[in-house]
């Protein structure tokens, strides 16, 4: 099961861009990287996945370099409303995934 | 838009009682997780199940039994609630394990007392 580490808070500011890097140094041929969001009070919310290279939607964009032992997360212009924790999940299909403790972002004003 | 829905969001109980979780989706979903979540702890795991009638423990299922009797929902129970039970319970399901995302629903705040 390969374990990840992601740090355990940020800080930024409205308006900027904001990259959240998760390193998953065991990383297996068919895992694939998953984040989440979460707000108080809510249960977790998916926001991307990928497997390598690059993946982009409209909340988010996901580098993974060839080696695939770390990932980015990148939240294009944060919003107040950004201000959540940010978890990096590594899994597949035959195996459970395990959720960290994950990132909390802090949007500034 | 998949649908998770848990019984209840906040629940108080005593110890000693038996408490029954519930927990609904309605996407047809194969696959039902059952977390608690405690500050600083991130989620942990208690139970899964991949088909109706089919459990697996997860990391921490002592204290806790779970039911699928049909394929849309699944019930945690804690057979005999203690106050370090008390936490935040969360339901999700998912196509797959690992490589298909988890829907979850909104948790139940549970206090034993």
């Amino acid at each position: 099961l390969a374990k990840t580490t992601q740090p355990i808070s940020m800080d930024s500011y409205e308006g900027q861009e904001v990259n959240i890097t998760c390193s998953h140094n065991n990383i297996a041929t068919n895992d694939y990287i998953t984040w989440y969001q979460q707000f108080p009070s809510q249960g977790p919310r998916f926001i991307i996945q990928g497997y390598k290279t690059k993946v982009t939607n409209e909340v988010a964009s996901l580098f993974i370099p060839a080696d695939r032992k770390s990932s980015t997360l990148s939240l294009p212009r944060v919003s107040l409303s950004d201000t959540a924790v940010y978890y990096c999940l590594v899994g597949r299909r035959d195996d459970k995934i395990i959720f960290g403790k994950g990132t909390r972002l802090h949007i500034l004003p | 838009d998949v649908k998770v829905t848990q019984s209840s969001r906040y629940l108080v109980k005593r110890t000693g009682e038996k408490v029954f979780l519930e927990c609904v989706q309605d996407m047809d979903h194969e696959n039902m997780f059952w977390y608690r979540q405690d500050p600083g702890l991130g989620l942990r795991l208690i139970y899964f199940s991949y088909d109706v009638k089919m459990k697996e423990k997860g990391d921490i299922p002592e204290g806790y039994s779970v039911s699928r009797e049909k394929k849309e929902r699944f019930s945690l129970i804690l057979e005999s609630a203690s106050t370090n039970q008390t936490s935040m319970y969360l339901c999700a399901s998912s196509w797959g394990q690992g490589d298909q995302p988890q829907h979850f629903g909104d948790g139940t705040r549970l206090s034993i007392l």
